[in-house]
């Protein structure tokens, strides 16, 4: 079963809106999760690092006023897309290390967001 | 450039037989290798771990060079099954943080 679990699966919202995304880790602790981006036929671009207790790390070109992150347990980060627009429009999903497992690193499932 | 750069393919190749992709990584501090699968629509699932003596999980042998800094996946005796997007994704020291490479599409046909 997953270990790293998302919520939506799915999500339509009219521009202008905010989208909340969640991913919690089931069963393990994770100080840190990752937050992605893909577009289609694109690869998964890191978006920022969400570390419990403490801001976000967003990387080059990601606007952590737009895209705000919150990871207010050990087992739930939170993406929340603040004024979406169609061209928001993508694939999300988070990833999370587990120190059991040989730091194995789990998926959620993604959350595909369609902004009309 | 690119942090990680793979061929995008599509790869298309007959049931059985021998495909193998390759990865290429600009940063030399990366220390963790790694390739992943993903199906349409769906999350990218580990595939294998990429290891300096390269490795083999039944029908799949990664191999990693760091002289050249580029990984491969052999896939041998291909399966319908096998079709999908071949993610590789690099790490600094922690692996935590992963840096993914566009994917190489591989369609295997009966």
């Amino acid at each position: 079963g997953a270990v790293v679990s998302q919520h939506p699966s799915w999500v339509i919202c009219k521009s202008g809106t905010s989208v909340k995304i969640e991913c919690r880790s089931l069963d393990f602790q994770a100080t840190t999760m990752f937050w992605y981006r893909q577009f289609p036929k694109q690869s998964l671009m890191l978006m920022a690092t969400s570390n419990e207790g403490s801001k976000a790390t967003y990387e080059q070109g990601v606007e952590k006023d737009k895209f705000l992150i919150n990871h207010a347990s050990l087992t739930l980060s939170t993406l929340t897309v603040t004024s979406a627009h169609p061209e928001d429009s993508s694939f999300y999903i988070c990833s999370a290390p587990t120190r059991s497992s040989g730091n194995t690193i789990y998926f959620g499932e993604g959350s595909w967001l369609t902004v009309v | 450039r690119k942090e990680v750069e793979q061929d995008p393919g599509p790869f298309n190749v007959p049931e059985g037989a021998t495909v193998a992709f390759n990865c290429t990584y600009s940063n030399s501090a990366s220390q963790s290798f790694f390739w992943y699968r993903q199906d349409c629509r769906k999350e990218p699932k580990l595939l294998m771990s990429v290891y300096s003596s390269g490795n083999e999980d039944g029908r799949f042998t990664a191999q990693l060079n760091r002289a050249s800094q580029y990984i491969s996946l052999l896939i041998r005796d291909s399966k319908l099954s096998d079709s999908a997007t071949y993610l590789c994704a690099v790490a600094l020291t922690g692996g935590n943080k992963l840096v993914f490479g566009a994917g190489t599409i591989l369609r295997v046909k009966s």
